[in-house]
């Protein structure tokens, strides 16, 4: 099996243009979170998914943040516009029936000058 | 509600010596708990968990945690420090059932591993 796959692994913009992070979970998988991982707030649960809906947005930071999941197989966290305060790196995990732990891809390094 | 708590957030230890990194959660329902390592620049890797069943559970690395409700702790320890056992390392909880089965996490612990 591959793993969660996530693309771009570093993405360097400016502010106020718009950033696509996208994730692949592992086939199978009903569940997929977005976290964000920064220094001063540790790692933040921002959306999660089940069967392609999501459940619980309540990390979403603002507006500017928003997360879809068309199919199984996809995931993309878009912000728009992009801010410094952004920057961070960006992961995605999946999780599958009759597992209780979280698979993590290797992230999206988003670095928003 | 639950929490995680991470007492220490580094840890220095020599190579060879005990890792002890400690974790205390609060939950209102049985929680299932979990250890991560992240090594620099890489995602996030399992190394243990408790569910059900034995307290004590072995993970990769030579790691092993032992889940002790009285105390609602769940401390992740290694006998014997590697040099490659420097990462950092967290602690999360969930409840067993539907919306209680997101991950709560600690703050993180890094380690330190000195030759």
């Amino acid at each position: 099996d591959a793993g969660v796959i996530q693309s771009p692994r570093h993405e360097v913009t400016e502010m106020g243009q718009e950033v696509t992070l996208r994730c692949k979970p592992i086939s199978g998988h009903d569940y997929l979170f977005w976290y964000r991982q920064t220094m001063m707030r540790g790692l933040e649960l921002l959306i999660y998914f089940n069967n392609n809906v999501p459940i619980d947005d309540s990390g979403m930071p603002e507006d500017r943040f928003s997360a879809k999941m068309p199919n199984a197989s996809f995931s993309t966290l878009k912000i728009q516009p992009s801010e410094p305060r952004d920057s961070a790196v960006y992961f995605c995990a999946s999780r599958g029936l009759g597992y209780n732990e979280q698979f993590f891809g290797p992230g999206t390094r988003l670095t928003v000058l | 509600a639950q929490s995680v708590t991470q007492l220490g957030s580094h840890v220095s230890v020599s190579e060879g010596a005990l890792v002890l990194l400690r974790c205390n959660y609060s939950s209102s329902v049985p929680p299932y708990l979990f250890w991560y390592v992240q090594y620099p620049n890489q995602g996030l890797q399992l190394l243990l968990k408790y569910t059900t069943g034995a307290t004590l559970v072995k993970g990769i690395n030579g790691f092993e945690a032992e889940f002790k409700k009285s105390e609602t702790s769940f401390h992740l320890t290694k006998p014997s420090a590697h040099m490659s056992d420097a990462a950092e390392y967290f602690c999360a909880v969930s409840g067993s059932a539907g919306n209680n089965r997101k991950l709560i996490w600690g703050l993180g612990t890094s380690l330190a591993v000195n030759p």
